[in-house]
């Protein structure tokens, strides 16, 4: 069965400490892993698509990698404002997205 | 989530009612996914619909809830005789395709069983 794992569960870092998220995933036949970002009471912002192992996608202070089993999201010099929660999620070949629990990620100033 | 309108985004039932979510995806998009998520838990998959089927249902609870996504009009998750471990929030998506295509999501349908 499609797996997707995301750690850590949760996350505090001080304003400025750059650090990464990690989702690792077992499916049968990747047909793009995503990830997304969530406010409370709101939904899942999309922040970026990742296709085949090597690529790379950034967008200000994030940077997202895939390998083949895993990937993660890298967050550089944070401000308090990325404090959110992070989902991963795959596509396999059945096209339906399977998501990870999530990583709640505090900043402080 | 520009785009992904779902309505109510609160309802509050008493048990045993009935409790209907709509969705209407992006523009172009024919691909619906609902999702529920318990607090402080992550996105469950709930269904798969296109337009006038169902593609995967495989995380519907076997009774008391269908999903519909008719040739015109929203997709509707409906509930029937709800119980208080149905509070949750619901989460409609909408992709234009489906092969690694990019979903989107509107800002969710809060639902408290009372």
């Amino acid at each position: 069965e499609d797996q997707v794992t995301q750690s850590p569960e949760a996350l505090r870092l001080q304003e400025g400490e750059s650090s990464s998220l990690n989702c690792s995933y077992t499916v049968s036949g990747l047909r793009g892993l995503f990830w997304y970002r969530q406010d409370p009471g709101k939904g899942p912002e999309f922040l970026f698509t990742l296709y085949s192992a090597g690529e790379e996608k950034e967008k200000e202070r994030l940077k997202a990698t895939l390998t083949k089993k895993e990937s993660f999201l890298h967050i550089t010099a944070p401000k308090p404002e990325d404090s959110a929660t992070y989902l991963c999620a795959v596509q396999a070949n059945n096209n339906d997205m399977r998501f990870g629990a999530g990583t709640r990620l505090t900043v402080k100033p | 989530n520009a785009g992904v309108m779902q309505n109510p985004r609160h309802l509050v039932r008493r048990r045993g009612q009935e409790a209907r979510l709509r969705c209407s995806p992006m523009k172009g998009h024919s691909h619906v996914y609902w999702y529920r998520q318990l607090p402080e838990e992550g996105l469950k998959f709930m269904v798969y619909l296109q337009k006038e089927n169902i593609i995967d249902e495989s995380g519907m609870p076997k009774e008391r809830f269908s999903a519909e996504f008719p040739k015109e009009g929203p997709s509707i998750l409906r509930i029937q005789q709800v119980v208080r471990g149905d509070s949750a929030a619901y989460f409609c998506a909408s992709s234009p395709r489906a092969e690694g295509n990019t979903i989107y999501f509107g800002e969710g349908s809060w639902l408290t069983v009372v």
